[in-house]
């Protein structure tokens, strides 16, 4: 088991609609960063978070909003949701920077 | 850029042969490199990772080969299982991007019985 727990597993949206991910930091862990992987990819840097403030984003709207809590979990917010936006959705939570970065199961969004 | 890439998107073998994964990056300043595995449905799941002051890390069944004269990064793959099957990523970490993580395409591996 990674450590790491995302919900829900799948998720089906309808265009426009406004999502919530939630990603459950591994003990210890106080840097989650999200990814947005699409069929057939590489993963996407989405954004990170540290220490409750996002502290580096990736090419990604401001649609896609986040958060982190004080025990470190951390959400990810979409809204108007978009076709493109179907795909897995991933956290990776580490401590500082140091080595090992462990990836939740992610995510599987589809919007129709 | 920023990129990371892989010479082949597929990579065929047979049970027991040593299997080679290729990835090459474009960024110099990388100082951190990561090679996951992801099988379907699941998230990545680390492997190795090697710093760019090292060229050869081992793990177990594993080695990762870095070539920064050429920005080559290989990851090695001792008689393979078919629990090997899997797409392979190699992720790259800049020095000043934090912890962001670039990743390339991915290679499919499959192990033949």
């Amino acid at each position: 088991e990674t450590g790491v727990t995302q919900s829900p597993t799948h998720l089906i949206k309808t265009r426009g609609q406004q999502v919530t991910l939630r990603c459950s930091s591994q003990s210890g862990h106080n840097t989650v960063s999200w990814y947005q992987q699409a069929l057939g990819q590489g993963p996407q840097f989405i954004f990170q978070y540290y220490r409750e403030e996002e502290n580096g984003r990736g090419n990604f709207p401001p649609r896609f909003s986040g958060l982190q809590f004080p025990n470190y979990s951390s959400e990810l917010n979409v809204n108007a949701l978009e076709l493109d936006d179907s795909a897995l959705y991933l956290c990776a939570t580490h401590r500082d920077q140091t080595r090992g970065y462990t990836f939740g199961s992610g995510t599987r969004l589809t919007v129709v | 850029g920023e990129s990371v890439g892989l010479h082949l998107p597929t990579l065929s073998v047979q049970e027991g042969d040593n299997s080679i994964i290729n990835c090459a990056y474009s960024n110099s300043a990388s100082d951190y490199f990561i090679w996951y595995k992801q099988e379907s449905g699941k998230g990545p799941q680390f492997i190795i990772d090697i710093r760019s002051n090292m060229d050869k890390r081992q793990g177990q069944r594993v080695t990762v080969l870095l070539n920064k004269t050429v920005k080559h990064l290989s990851l090695q793959i001792a008689a393979t299982q078919p629990g090997d099957s899997a797409v392979y990523f190699c992720a790259e970490r800049l020095a000043t991007s934090g912890s962001r993580l670039t990743f390339g395409e991915g290679t499919q591996l499959t192990v033949n019985p």
